[in-house]
Parts: C-alpha cells; structure tokens; sequence
C-alpha cells in the first residue's frame, strides 16, 4: 500500500496570508489527524477527521480548520497567518483493528511551512 | 492534565553501548503506547506499539520497551546501537480520540 502523502511538501507565504494543506491517507483508512511539529513544542495535536467529522481539536486557535472529504483525504487550512505559524505540519492516517491490537497512526512525510 | 515525559532531551552514545531511554506518563485509564523514530530528514516511522498483553514488547530494528504500568513506564532499549541509530526518538500515548507525545529524545550514536 502507498503511504501518506502530504501537498505541498513545502510552502513560503507571508503574514496574513491564508494556507491549505492537503493529505492522502492509506488506502483503507478513515481517521486522519493532523499534528504541528516545532523545535520549541514539539509535536502538538491539531485535530482528528474520522468520516467527514471532526472527532476531537487540539488547543489550537480558531484560525486553525481542516475537513475531511468522502474518499478520507483531509485537508486543513490556517488563515491569517502569524510568524509562530511556520512549522513541520504532519498528517497521520489510522485504522482500527481489533486484531492487531487497536489503532495505529502512520505518519506522513510533512509539509514545512515557512511564513515570512 | 494528561502528559507524556520523556527524561533525557540528548543522549551520546558510542556504538555497541547499551541503550535506554525514559517515557512516563500521566493518565490514570487504559492506553495505548508507542515509541517513533525520526531519522535525519525523514519523516516519523513506528518503532513499536504497546495494546495489550505481554508488557515487553519488540519491535522493528532490534529495539524493545517494556511497559511497566505501576510505575506509568514505558522505556525503550536496545543492547547494542549502531551509528545508524542516530535519530530523535519519541515516546507517545493514545488516549481515546487523542494522541499526546513526549517532546522527544535526541540520539547520537558516535561510530
């Protein structure tokens, strides 16, 4: 199976600006999450999409959204963007399984955002 | 609140050494834990994944973690690293429709 993909791979915008990123999960998955990665935070959980529904939100502003489509791709968005916006933002897709032993999240390679 | 601790920010290890890495956690209900590696330029990979059963539990690459769930525990080991090896190492644990990770470990590992 092809992993997840994640467009653009990088992006260069500049404050106020508004932003979309997309994400393919693996074939099969319905829960996509999103995480923002930083070298001063870490990884922070922005949200998960399981059928078309936000099923949980981080603490992140409102100018953080996403949405998930019929086929499972999601996408999230930041509007008016801040410099503390520039990030690795990485998507992660899941299955359950009850055999294999509950839910496991593979992750996407990122899409690096540098706002200027 | 719920966190994930991870002690050791950088770790220098020389090859062969033994490796050992701290997780502990703050969450009083069932949970899932997990161990990812970053190498340089790639993006997160599963190291290895605790549910249930066995508390020791090997994964991929030589690497193992043994839950210990009176001491909210789940340390990662490998007997002997290599240089390639070298990569930042994260604990996290999945709470019901969350998942929380630690803020990472760095390893060195010099040839």
């Amino acid at each position: 199976k092809a992993g997840v993909t994640q467009t653009p791979r990088y992006l260069i915008k500049t404050r106020g600006q508004q932003v979309t990123l997309s994400c393919s999960p693996i074939s099969g998955h319905r829960s996509v999450s999103w995480y923002q990665q930083t070298p001063g935070q870490g990884l922070q959980f922005l949200f998960e999409y399981f059928s078309e529904t936000q099923r949980n939100k981080g603490n992140f502003p409102g100018r953080f959204s996403g949405r998930q489509f019929s086929n499972s791709r999601s996408e999230m968005n930041v509007s008016t963007l801040e410099l503390g916006d520039s990030a690795l933002y990485l998507c992660a897709s899941s299955f359950f399984s009850s055999g294999q032993g509950g839910e496991t999240q593979y992750f996407g390679p990122g899409t690096r955002l540098l706002v200027l | 609140a719920q966190s994930v601790s991870q002690h050791n920010h950088h770790v220098i290890l020389s090859e062969a050494a033994s490796l050992e890495l701290g997780c502990n956690y703050s969450y009083g209900g069932t949970v899932n834990l997990f161990w990812y590696v970053q190498y340089p330029g790639q993006h997160l990979q599963l190291l290895l994944k605790y549910f249930s059963g066995d508390p020791l539990v090997k994964g991929i690459k030589g690497f193992e973690a043994e839950f210990i769930k009176s001491k909210f525990s789940f340390n990662l080991r490998k007997p002997s690293v290599q240089w390639s090896d070298t990569a930042e190492y994260f604990c996290a644990v999945g709470l019901p429709s969350d998942m929380r990770f630690g803020a990472g470990t760095r390893l060195t590992v010099k040839p």
